[in-house]
């Protein structure tokens, strides 16, 4: 059974550009969260969205937002991007109800 | 607003002994826990979790312990192998399937 795919894996930006990320959740999970994993700040609750609707969200920005499909994969978009945007962004995914989420791999960001 | 605290960035314990990792939290609407366990360059996986109505579970040789009143709970990792060297995150939610509110993370390293 795949796991959680994430793409790009690695990528740099320079400062004012935007960047697209994408996720593919585990088959039969329909539900996607984003997380911001930074040095000393843990893992960051960006938003979670289940059946194209976005259920939940985070203390972030306007300039971060996403987008769930009716296949159930994700995209997480960041716009004008700052250096504090360098960041590993992860996604997981879950069962309807579940508590646990499975992560992927995350796509490290980094923003010049 | 940390409400999910681990205080110790890092722990080191040889091999064959307890690591005994702690996290603390502050809300009290908090009812389900979770231990993550993240290497470098992979996302993190689910280790092991704990409800509210319960102090204690294990599975195999780790165990969680919570105390409600102190709105503490720890995981015990016994005996410690090398391969247990990793970032471990403490997450609670309130209610079922919802977010995850993560702690900034512990780094065990098991020595020989």
């Amino acid at each position: 059974k795949a796991g959680v795919t994430q793409t790009p894996r690695y990528l740099i930006k320079t400062r004012g550009q935007q960047v697209t990320l994408s996720c593919s959740p585990i088959s039969g999970h329909r539900s996607v969260s984003w997380y911001q994993q930074t040095p000393g700040q843990g893992l960051q609750f960006l938003f979670e969205y289940f059946s194209e609707t976005q259920r939940n969200k985070g203390n972030f920005p306007g300039r971060f937002s996403g987008r769930q499909f009716s296949n159930s994969r994700s995209e997480m978009n960041v716009s004008t991007l700052e250096l504090g945007d360098s960041a590993l962004y992860l996604c997981a995914s879950r069962y309807t109800g579940a508590n646990v989420l499975t992560f992927g791999a995350g796509s490290r960001l980094t923003v010049l | 607003d940390q409400q999910v605290k681990q205080n110790s960035p890092s722990l080191s314990v040889q091999e064959g002994r307890i690591s005994i990792l702690n996290c603390d939290y502050t809300n009290s609407m908090f009812d389900y826990f979770l231990w993550y366990k993240k290497y470098p360059a992979e996302g993190p996986t689910f280790l092991i979790s704990i409800s509210s109505i319960k102090d204690k579970n294990e599975d195999g040789r780790f165990t969680v312990f919570l105390n409600k009143s102190a709105k503490h709970l720890s995981l015990h990792i016994v005996p410690s192998q090398p391969g247990d060297s990793a970032v471990y995150f403490c997450a609670a939610s309130v209610g079922t399937a919802s977010k995850l509110t993560f702690g900034t993370g512990t780094r065990l390293q098991v020595t020989l």
